[in-house]
């Protein structure tokens, strides 16, 4: 069965620094990756989306990349944002989404 | 504008009183799920439907029902509450099951009693 780590379980930045958030997973065999953001008590917002057959996507000042051979993958949030702060899920898709449990990001101001 | 929607938002009922969730999509996607998120576990996927007429189990759908009568509308039944389904419950669409970008509803806290 597919496991999904995310690490760290929560993280707290002042505004303005570079972040890397880390997902992996145990199983290879995976057609895509997502990642989420979720603000509390609210619904997942997709923020990228990674095909098996890519390396990384980008957009705006986030860039995610994807190493399907190790199992992992990275969030790299530059320039943090107070805005920033939410709980971040990284998702992996074969015949269903399997998620982590989420880094909570906090930025302070 | 694109949107999962699922009413109602928040709903506070008693053990054993059916209720339905509902889930409308209008992008004309396949693919529908729906899942529940609980402190600790995470998401978990409870059933999914590939088209019309075309559902199964994800995993955990012990104590849920659903159908798909409509391409846009999935509808998650409780029959018999009971409170360990005191959860947020999302459903999600895609054009299809795999390799496209899965879009998600706001969210619907149910707490059962």
């Amino acid at each position: 069965k597919q496991e999904v780590t995310q690490i760290p379980a929560a993280l707290s930045v002042p505004e303005g620094e570079n972040l890397v958030l880390n997902c992996s997973f145990t199983d290879s065999a995976i057609y895509n990756l997502q990642w989420f953001r979720q603000d509390p008590g609210k619904g997942l917002t997709s923020l990228l989306l990674i095909q098996s057959s890519q390396r990384e996507q980008t957009s705006g000042r986030l860039n995610a990349s994807l190493d399907k051979s190790s199992g992992r993958s990275t969030l790299y949030i530059a320039a943090s944002q107070p805005g920033d702060s939410a709980t971040y899920l990284c998702a992996v898709g074969r015949h269903a989404l399997n998620f982590g449990k989420g880094t909570s990001l906090l930025v302070t101001p | 504008e694109a949107q999962v929607t699922q009413n109602p938002r928040y709903l506070i009922t008693v053990t054993g009183k059916k209720l339905t969730v509902t889930c409308s999509q209008n992008m004309n996607h396949e693919y529908m799920s729906w899942y529940r998120q609980d402190p600790g576990l995470g998401l978990r996927q409870i059933y999914y439907s590939m088209n019309v007429e075309v559902t199964d189990k994800g995993d955990v759908p012990e104590g849920y029902k659903v159908s798909r009568k409509e391409k846009r509308n999935f509808p998650l039944i409780l029959e018999s509450p009971s409170p360990n389904q005191t959860s947020l419950y999302f459903c999600a669409s895609s054009l299809k099951r795999e390799r496209y970008e899965q879009y998600f509803g706001p969210g619907t806290r149910l707490t059962v009693t």
